[in-house]
């Protein structure tokens, strides 16, 4: 089927605003996976969901990240007023049951915040 | 902490050769790593993992060893392809994988 998908590829906001990046996990996947990967550097942890549950949110940076799983599947990740150093791709990745399973990432939504 | 970092920022290798890239980790890593691929403008994607209580293991055209004494893993790509072109990450985690920064293969014909 389908690979894990993310939209949008491109996200363009004023700094302060509010934006709302999502990632549709591949089918029958229980693991999702957020990271953040600046420029030149590999992907940085932010979250691990297990169902709809947070298992692991210790990359947050602060409190204006957050992210949700509400059925299990699809997973938002929610920036409030959003800052310059917020500007990544953020990938998502899912994985069959989480542990060592592979972890598939889709291909990233670019955030810039100017 | 946990750490896991690369030796080189880039490799130069010509169509048709052999490929090494290289990685450290820290002691307090996991004892399971992962090598990932990344094309530009695309997520990475997965090549090979390995176990600690292995050295080695083989994939397609690719080797990943690992030593444990000096904390040290290697990818072997053999004979590199064009489409190898890319950058190739070491991680390592359960769940919270840690990356370096990467190694940027570039293969010339």
């Amino acid at each position: 089927g389908a690979g894990v998908s993310q939209t949008p590829s491109n996200k363009v906001t004023e700094k302060g605003k509010y934006v709302e990046l999502r990632c549709d996990p591949i089918s029958g996947h229980t693991a999702l996976y957020w990271y953040r990967q600046s420029l030149g550097q590999g992907p940085e942890f932010l979250i691990y969901f297990q169902g709809t549950g947070a298992a692991d949110d210790s990359g947050l940076p602060n409190d204006r990240f957050f992210a949700v799983r509400p059925e299990g599947s699809v997973s938002t990740l929610k920036i409030q007023r959003t800052e310059r150093g917020d500007s990544a791709v953020y990938l998502c990745a899912s994985s069959h049951s989480g542990g060592t399973d592979i972890q598939y990432f889709g291909a990233g939504t670019r955030l810039s915040v100017l | 902490g946990e750490s896991v970092g690369l030796h080189l920022p880039t490799l130069s290798v010509q169509e048709g050769d052999n490929s090494i890239i290289n990685c450290a980790y820290s002691n307090s890593a996991s004892d399971y790593f992962i090598w990932y691929k990344q094309e530009s403008g695309k997520g990475p994607q997965f090549i090979i993992d390995i176990r600690s209580n292995m050295d080695k293991r083989q994939g397609q055209r690719v080797t990943v060893l690992l030593n444990k004494t000096v904390k040290h893993l290697s990818l072997q790509i053999a004979a590199t392809q064009p489409g190898d072109s890319a950058v190739y990450f070491c991680s390592g985690g359960y769940n919270k994988l840690i990356f370096g920064a990467g190694t940027r293969l570039a293969v010339h014909p």
